[in-house]
């Protein structure tokens, strides 16, 4: 069975600074990957997502992410943080293989951004 | 852009009742699922639909829960009698086609049983 474990439930970082939020996965065959973001009272927003060819994938509000098959990890990355990133970060997995496509989503990683 | 809605925003029912949660997934989208997300904890797959029939359902899904597609535009998902771990906010979610594209997601329907 597919999981997904996001490491540290709260990741707090000045502005400015670098983000980096920690997402590995479990599965029996590569896996699709996406972050999603949830800001409060709105619902989910894909960041990025990796399905297949490059590794290194780019998203929305100057997020990264890479996929790396031996680490099973797909980290998100951001080089300077702004207050306007604080959220709730969501790394989820979905099975190439599985008709109905659904997600399995991490159990998030909420984003504080000091002054 | 077009986008997931769902409605009510919040709905606050009595333990045993009945609750029919409404979704209007983007309109040339083919799949459609429900999610829910329990305060604090991780968001969670119920269902996923298309062609008028459920694709997959997790264990949650009971014989409690049902999913509708009752004409070209609504996406429903009913709980028959609620009980008090029901509460949750449930998602909506629809695809134009499978595991590769993304799923845009609504902004959800906050449940409280009581």
């Amino acid at each position: 069975a597919q999981s997904v474990t996001q490491l540290g439930s709260h990741v707090s970082v000045s502005e400015g600074a670098l983000v980096l939020l920690r997402c590995n996965y479990s599965s029996s065959v590569p896996p699709y990957l996406f972050w999603y973001v949830q800001y409060p009272n709105q619902g989910l927003q894909l960041l990025l997502k990796y399905t297949t060819g490059a590794t290194l994938v780019k998203g929305i509000n100057g997020f990264e992410a890479e996929f790396k098959k031996s680490e099973t990890s797909f980290h998100l990355t951001k080089p300077s943080a702004h207050m306007s990133d604080a959220a709730e970060y969501f790394c989820a997995v979905s099975d190439r293989g599985n008709q109905g496509g659904k997600l399995i989503f991490g159990q998030g990683t909420e984003l504080s951004v000091k002054p | 852009e077009p986008e997931v809605t769902q409605t009510p925003s919040h709905q606050v029912t009595q333990m045993g009742q009945e609750v029919i949660l409404r979704c209007v997934p983007i309109s040339n989208h083919l799949y459609f699922y429900w999610y829910r997300q329990i305060l604090g904890q991780k968001v969670e797959f119920l269902v996923s639909f298309y062609n008028n029939e459920i694709s997959e359902k997790s264990e949650i899904f009971d014989d409690q829960f049902s999913v509708e597609r009752p004409d070209g535009s609504n996406f429903t998902l009913k709980i028959r009698s609620t009980k008090l771990e029901d509460s949750a906010m449930y998602f909506c979610a629809s695809t134009q086609r499978l595991s590769t594209d993304t799923q845009y997601f609504g902004p959800g329907t906050r449940l409280t049983v009581l």
